[in-house]
C-alpha cells in the first residue's frame, strides 16, 4: 500500500499571500499508462471533501485558477497564488494509481494567520 | 448537474447491521464506477469500497472486508453498502463519491455524507 505523507500538517498564512503543501509518496505514482493519477482535495469546514486537482495539475471544473498543482514521480505541490478567506480548510492529496486502495495524505490545515 | 445524495445513517449497536444508499442523478449511472470513502470524527480520510459500472467487479478495505457489501442497483441509479457486524471504530460520515471514468481510477464528485454512529 502507498502511503502519502504531507507536510505542512498546519499552515497559517496571510489573506494574498502564496501557500504551498507538499504530498510525498512512498513509490513512484506513475502509472504503468503513463499517466500519474494524484489529486488534490478541498475540504471545507462543515463540508465535504471537494475534488480540487487531478493527475497532478488539471484544475477541475469550476476550480479557480489561484490553483494550482506540480511534480512528478514520488513529490507533488499544491499552491495557491493568493490566499483568499474561502479557502480555509483542510486540504488532502490523494493517490489511485495503485488501486485497490485509494490512499490519502493526512491532510494540511489551512488557517488565516 | 451531478447529485450524489446519501441516506441511511443513524446510531445503531455494535454488532448490528445498517444499509446505506445514495441516490446519483446527472450522469449515466451505470457507466461509471462508484465508491465509499468514510471520515472519522476529527480525522482524515480512508477508502471503503469501489463498485465497477455493471457491478461485476467489487474492492474492499481489508478493515471492512468480509462484513460490508458493496451493490448498485443501475435500473434505480443507486448505489448500496451493507454494514453488517459493526463495530466501535466503524462511527465515520460514509460518503459516496463517484469514479472518473477517465483512465484510470480517479474519483471526481463527492456526495453530502451521512454519519454512522457504533455505540451501546
Amino acid at each position: 500500500e502507498i502511503v502519502m505523507t504531507q507536510t505542512p500538517l498546519s499552515s497559517p498564512v496571510t489573506l494574498g499571500q502564496p501557500a504551498s503543501i507538499s504530498c510525498r509518496s512512498s513509490q513512484s505514482l506513475v502509472h504503468s499508462d503513463g499517466n500519474t493519477y494524484l489529486s488534490w482535495l478541498q475540504q471545507r469546514p462543515g463540508q465535504p471533501p471537494r475534488l480540487l486537482i487531478y493527475k497532478i495539475s488539471n484544475r477541475f471544473s469550476g476550480v479557480p485558477d489561484r490553483f494550482s498543482g506540480s511534480g512528478a514521480g514520488t513529490d507533488f505541490t499544491l499552491t495557491i497564488s493568493r490566499v483568499e478567506a474561502e479557502d480555509v480548510g483542510v486540504y488532502y492529496c490523494m493517490q489511485a494509481t495503485q488501486f485497490p486502495p485509494y490512499t490519502f495524505g493526512q491532510g494540511t490545515k489551512l488557517e488565516i494567520k | 448537474e451531478v447529485q450524489l445524495l446519501e441516506s441511511g445513517g443513524g446510531l445503531v449497536q455494535p454488532g448490528r447491521s445498517l444499509r446505506l444508499s445514495c441516490a446519483a442523478s446527472g450522469f449515466t449511472f451505470a457507466n461509471y464506477a462508484m465508491s465509499w470513502v468514510r471520515q472519522a470524527p476529527g480525522k482524515g480520510l480512508e477508502w471503503v469500497s469501489t463498485i465497477s459500472g455493471s457491478g461485476g467487479s467489487t474492492y474492499y478495505a481489508d478493515s471492512v472486508k468480509g462484513r460490508f457489501t458493496i451493490s448498485r442497483d443501475n435500473s434505480w441509479n443507486t448505489l448500496y453498502v451493507q454494514m453488517n457486524s459493526l463495530r466501535a471504530e466503524d462511527t465515520a460520515v460514509y460518503y459516496c463519491v463517484k469514479v472518473t471514468g477517465r483512465q484510470g481510477w480517479e474519483v471526481d464528485y463527492w456526495g453530502q455524507g451521512t454519519l454512522v454512529t457504533v455505540s451501546s
